[in-house]
């Protein structure tokens, strides 16, 4: 594909509600990030995903947060019971070269929770 | 533990050098980066050095590592208003998937 694809651009919730964010990688990438990038923040790390591994969810901030990849390729961040400090830009990103780990970067989503 | 820290302004005229600078902790570090992201957009890889390097030199852009210091800088040489963004500085080992970002730091170009 031609880049990292994110969607939607901007999400606006109620406080409450469940999200789900999407993520379609470069083909080919087996690597698979999640961040969160809070204003005035550097990039969270949140979740990441290689091949067919379990993927790392140490950065994940509580169990409101999960995020599953199908089929090595296209993957969903799922927020429930969304709160208001979840407001920020998710940003996803793919690899390919698993030693240089040049991450390629979405546009990402740009979560609001009123 | 792991930490990038980076001034987080920086604010120059159009054609004068820009200079930013950014630390890191981890000793083992072997790959570190320039990420710049543009309003509205994601981080967008600028350059890479590898940490048996000293400097690396791509156009307008030099990277300079002092590991001594665990001192890294991007210089960006007569400076234009289209590089207006913000410039992340980042370290990940080999090995190693995680990659430490900075908070980025805010470039303005006054013309």
């Amino acid at each position: 594909g031609a880049g990292v694809s994110q969607s939607p651009s901007n999400k606006v919730t109620e406080k409450g509600k469940d999200v789900e964010l999407r993520c379609d990688p470069i083909s080919g990438h087996t690597a698979l990030y999640w961040y969160r990038q809070s204003l005035g923040q550097g990039l969270e790390f949140l979740i990441y995903f290689q091949g067919n591994s379990a993927p790392d969810k140490s950065g994940l901030p509580s169990d409101r947060f999960s995020a599953e990849r199908t089929g090595g390729s296209v993957s969903t961040l799922t927020i429930q019971r969304t709160q208001q400090e979840d407001s920020a830009v998710y940003l996803c990103a793919s690899s390919l070269d698993e030693a240089k780990n040049i991450q390629y970067f979405g546009a990402g989503t740009r979560l609001s929770v009123l | 533990g792991e930490d990038v820290e980076q001034s987080l302004f920086l604010s120059v005229r159009e054609g004068d050098s820009s200079v930013i600078n950014c630390t890191y902790t981890d000793s083992s570090s072997t790959y570190l980066y320039w990420y710049k992201q543009e309003p509205g957009a994601g981080l967008q890889l600028l350059t890479y050095i590898f940490s048996n390097m000293d400097m690396k030199q791509d156009q307008r852009l030099t990277v300079l590592l002092n590991k001594k210091d665990k001192h890294l800088s991007l210089r960006i040489a007569d400076t234009q208003t289209g590089d207006s963004a913000i410039y992340f500085c980042a370290e990940s080992m080999t090995g190693g998937f995680k990659t430490i970002f900075g908070a980025g730091t805010r470039l303005f170009v006054k013309a």
